[in-house]
This record gives structure tokens, sequence and C-alpha cells, in this order.
């Protein structure tokens, strides 16, 4: 059973434009959420996070929005640089958990 | 360079051969972890190991083997695998608490080891 969802497997977009990563979660009890991103044979790299008491985490040119009601978070990176060409996946866990859930990824692919 | 490291980097095997993946931590973490990662499919847990002691198994088929002889180390065992078992293999650490993520914790993986079952 998938608790995270990322609908969106890849996205192109042209470079100083925005990204805008989609995630959606079925497990309320969820309340920490994680951002990784991984290049091609490299392990995934913590990329930013936001925990269930905030709306909204920005750290540089990435920008995590946590929608608690719809179950839904998203990254925005802006803007996007063509070294943002990877793959990010969403996870998340809840208060007595001891991993992470992961969605699939979503390729993003920064045309010059 | 996250401090988790993984060897090797490629592997080929073929299904009667037994081979063992090798991950070491460096960061001083008591959670070590074991991730799958197929093409197109979310990061699957397969291992966690919490000061040392296994806490879960994630459904995994016996032809997998885990062993983690100290918090820095941690090996899985494979034998007798099957094709669909290629994929790549993520070994992962974490501080951790005792037995749950601690708040606003992240885990740290290493460059993975990809596997390839003929």
């Amino acid at each position: 059973d998938q608790q995270v969802k990322q609908n969106s497997p890849s996205l192109s977009v042209q470079e100083g434009r925005i990204s805008i990563l989609n995630c959606d979660y079925t497990n309320s009890m969820f309340d920490y959420f994680l951002w990784y991103k991984k290049y091609p044979a490299e392990g995934p790299t913590f990329l930013i996070s936001i925990s269930s008491i905030k709306d909204k985490n920005e750290d540089g040119r990435f920008t995590v929005f946590l929608n608690k009601s719809a179950k839904h978070l998203s990254l925005h990176i802006v803007p996007s640089q063509p070294g943002d060409s990877a793959v990010y996946f969403c996870a998340a866990s809840g208060p007595n958990d001891y991993k992470l859930s992961f969605g699939a990824g979503t390729t993003v692919t920064v045309r010059a | 360079e996250t401090g988790v490291t993984q060897t090797p980097r490629h592997l080929v095997m073929g299904m009667t051969n037994k081979k063992s993946l090798k991950c070491e931590q460096h960061l001083g973490h008591n959670a070590m972890y074991w991730y799958k990662q197929s093409a197109k499919k979310p990061l699957e847990l397969m291992f966690v190991y919490n000061f040392k002691e296994q806490t879960e198994n994630n459904s995994v088929p016996s032809r997998f083997s885990p062993e983690c002889p100290n918090s820095s180390h941690l090996f899985l065992h494979l034998h007798t695998l099957q094709p669909e078992d290629s994929a790549l293999y993520l070994c992962a650490s974490s501080q951790a608490g005792q037995g749950a993520l601690k708040t606003n914790e992240k885990l740290f993986f290493g460059s993975g080891t990809q596997l390839s079952v003929l």
C-alpha cells in the first residue's frame, strides 16, 4: 500500500523558470516530510524538510509547502538551474516511525 | 560524500551465486537500513537495524539475509536470487532513538549497489 505518491513521473522546465513538484500522502499520522534529490549513480541526498506544525519552509531557491487538510505537499525550485536536473523523491514519517516512506520520484530536466 | 559507503558499486551475478553487499557508516549513527529501488518505483524498505538489533523485516524473501555485526557495518547476503531482484540496493543510516526516528531526523544514504541478476 503506497502511502506517498508522486503522480508526475517527469517534469521538463526551462532554465530560470520555476519547477513545481507535487506529492500526496494518505497516512494522516505523518508529521514530518522530506525531499531528497538523486543524481544517476549516486544515493539520494537530503534537500529540504518540513514538519506538520508549519505550512512553508524555505531554503535558498527551494521552498516546500504543506497543505495538511489536502494531504499534499509541493516543492518549488526558483529559479531552476541545469544542475537541478535529477530525480526528486518525496518522503514522510509519523511520530513512532523508524523508517521513511518514499514516493516513486519525479525526474526533473532543466533545459538550457 | 555522505559518510555512508557501499561496496561494490556494481554487481552482476547468476541465479546460483552467493554474494554479499557491504555498507559502512562513519557518522556515529545507531540505525542502519537496506532499501531497494526498482525503476520507476518508490524506495522500498527491506530491513532496519537499530542498535544492532533487527527491528523490521519488511516481508523480504529469505534469499536476502542481513547481518549487522556492529552499529557501523551492515551486510546484505544474497543467494539464489531471481532476475526480478535486479535493482539498486541502497544502504542508509540515521541517528535514531529507541526504535523511532527523532523529530526532524533524516536518513543519510550511500551511493548504492546496482545489482543485475542473470
